[in-house]
C-alpha cells in the first residue's frame, strides 16, 4: 500500500512566522500535491510537482511556495503565516496521470 | 474552466438502505477520469471508486456503483446496505487531460448512517 506521510497531525504557529509541512511518500510517485480543505469549500489545490525541483501553481498559490529536492518529499513553506491560511492541509501523491491520489493523514494548522 | 458542483452539502440515511449522492462536473473535454472519495471523521481521504469517461459501463466496487451520465454530466455514488462505517465526507472528483494529473474537487457532501 501507498503511505503519504504528514510530519505533524496538529500544529500552532503565530503570525508572521516561517512555516514548513513535510511531506514524504514512499512509492516513488512522480507526481505530488499540496491541498488545503475548508468547510464548504472542499479541497483547492495550492501547488504541484511532477517531478524533483518542478513545480507547478495551482489554485491558490499566494501566499505558499514549495520545495521538492528529493523525489519522495514534498514541502510546503507558508514564507509569513497569516491568520487566514489557519486550515487543514492534505498532502497526496499519484504515479501517473489519470491515476488516483493518495493522500495523506492530514495537517491542522492553526495561526494564532 | 472545470467546475464540480456537489448540490447535497448533507445527507442521511438509515443503516441498511441506500443512497445516491450527486455530482455533476462542467467540461469540454471528451477524454477524462471521474472520482469518489470518502474521508472518515478526522482520517485519511481515501479512493471510493473511479471511473473513465471512455468507458461505457458505470464503475461498480462491491455496494458502491455510479451512474454516470456523459452526455448529462453527471456522475452520482449510489451506496447500497448502508453501514454505519460508511459515515464521511464524499467528495467528488474530476481529472481532464492535459493538466498534469491536476484533479478538481467538489465541495463534498457529509453522509451520517443513522442506526
Amino acid at each position: 500500500d501507498v503511505k503519504v506521510t504528514q510530519s505533524s497531525r496538529y500544529l500552532v504557529k503565530r503570525t508572521g512566522e516561517k512555516v514548513f509541512l513535510e511531506c514524504v511518500q514512499d512509492m516513488d510517485h512522480e507526481n505530488m500535491f499540496w491541498y488545503r480543505q475548508d468547510p464548504g469549500l472542499g479541497l483547492r489545490l495550492i501547488y504541484f510537482s511532477y517531478d524533483v525541483k518542478m513545480k507547478e501553481k495551482g489554485d491558490i498559490p499566494e501566499g505558499y511556495s514549495v520545495s521538492r529536492e528529493k523525489k519522495e518529499r514534498f514541502s510546503l513553506i507558508l514564507e509569513s503565516a497569516s491568520t487566514n491560511q489557519t486550515s487543514m492541509y492534505l498532502c497526496a501523491s499519484s504515479l501517473l496521470r489519470n491515476q488516483p491520489q493518495h493522500f495523506g493523514d492530514g495537517t491542522r494548522l492553526s495561526i494564532l | 474552466a472545470q467546475t464540480v458542483t456537489q448540490s447535497q452539502p448533507e445527507m442521511s440515511v438509515q443503516e441498511a438502505e441506500t443512497v445516491t449522492l450527486s455530482c455533476t462536473y462542467d467540461t469540454s473535454e471528451n477524454n477524462y477520469y471521474l472520482f469518489w472519495y470518502k474521508q472518515p471523521p478526522s482520517r485519511q481521504m481515501i479512493l471510493v471508486i473511479r471511473q473513465e469517461a471512455y468507458k461505457q459501463q458505470n464503475a461498480t466496487e462491491n455496494r458502491f456503483s455510479v451512474n454516470f451520465q456523459k452526455a448529462a454530466k453527471s456522475f452520482s455514488l449510489k451506496i447500497s446496505d448502508s453501514q454505519l462505517g460508511d459515515t464521511a465526507m464524499y467528495f467528488c472528483a474530476f481529472n481532464p487531460p492535459n493538466t498534469g494529473n491536476q484533479f478538481y474537487f467538489g465541495t463534498g457532501t457529509s453522509l451520517t448512517v443513522i442506526p
